[in-house]
């Protein structure tokens, strides 16, 4: 199975504060990778695809990157309603996988 | 628009199955593949598996065989998933979702979630 090490666990950051979450694969999966937040007793909601591209509807702040088998999210100016729990998700070769989350607070 | 609506709560006793339901709409049900992805009580998410309306193909991740089943009626368009000789380790979210091509084949889509409560 490919392993998605997510980084840092969790993070408390101020207001307009750049914030970066990064997943290392343990495998080669290109661009088959996704990242998603989700808020207390809801359901994960697509951010990035494709390792950069930004999903309908989502802020400008946020984006994705990618170099080599790393990836990052960067949300370039953090709001509010920016907190939650963040994973990533290769999507690459089954079983998929997803980091193990990333909670992220405002200071 | 596409949507997935899962079936209710349940509260179930070990040893005992349960069967939760994933009701699409707003697209042609039999194109898409239909994923279950577990979330324990304050834990990540954990893929299951996948079906294939159209073709019923299935694909299980190895740690759930043997524990979940999926299956489909094409007629309602709805997909299910059947869990098995339920522990407590089984007390979880459970949430199907979509892929979709426009988004890399990523999860674009997901349902509301299903609450499975294993106790005695």
């Amino acid at each position: 199975d490919i392993q998605m090490t997510q980084s840092p666990a969790s993070l408390s950051a101020s207001l307009d504060e750049i914030v970066t979450i990064t997943c290392q694969a343990s495998l080669d999966i290109g661009n088959w990778l996704a990242w998603y937040q989700q808020k207390p007793g809801k359901s994960p909601q697509l951010l990035i695809y494709g390792a950069t591209s930004l999903a309908d509807g989502v802020p400008s702040r946020f984006s994705g990157s990618r170099s080599g088998t790393q990836y990052s999210l960067k949300i370039s100016k953090l709001q509010v309603e920016d907190t939650g729990i963040y994973y990533c998700l290769q999507h690459y070769s089954a079983p998929y996988t997803f980091g193990a989350g990333t909670k992220l607070e405002l200071k | 628009q596409v949507q997935l609506q899962q079936s209710g709560a349940e509260l179930v006793k070990p040893g005992s199955s349960v069967k939760m339901s994933c009701k699409a709409s707003g697209y042609t049900f039999t194109s898409y593949y239909i994923y279950w992805i577990k979330q324990r009580p304050g834990q990540g998410l954990e893929w299951i598996g996948r079906i294939g309306p159209g073709s019923g193909d299935t694909n299980y991740n190895e740690k759930f065989k043997g524990k979940a089943t999926f299956t489909v009626d094409k007629s309602s368009s709805t997909a299910y998933m059947q869990l098995s000789s339920l522990t407590p380790e089984d007390t979880a979210v459970y949430y199907c979702a979509r892929e979709d091509g426009t988004y890399y084949y990523s999860f674009a889509y997901w349902g509301q979630g299903t609450l499975v409560t294993v106790s005695s």
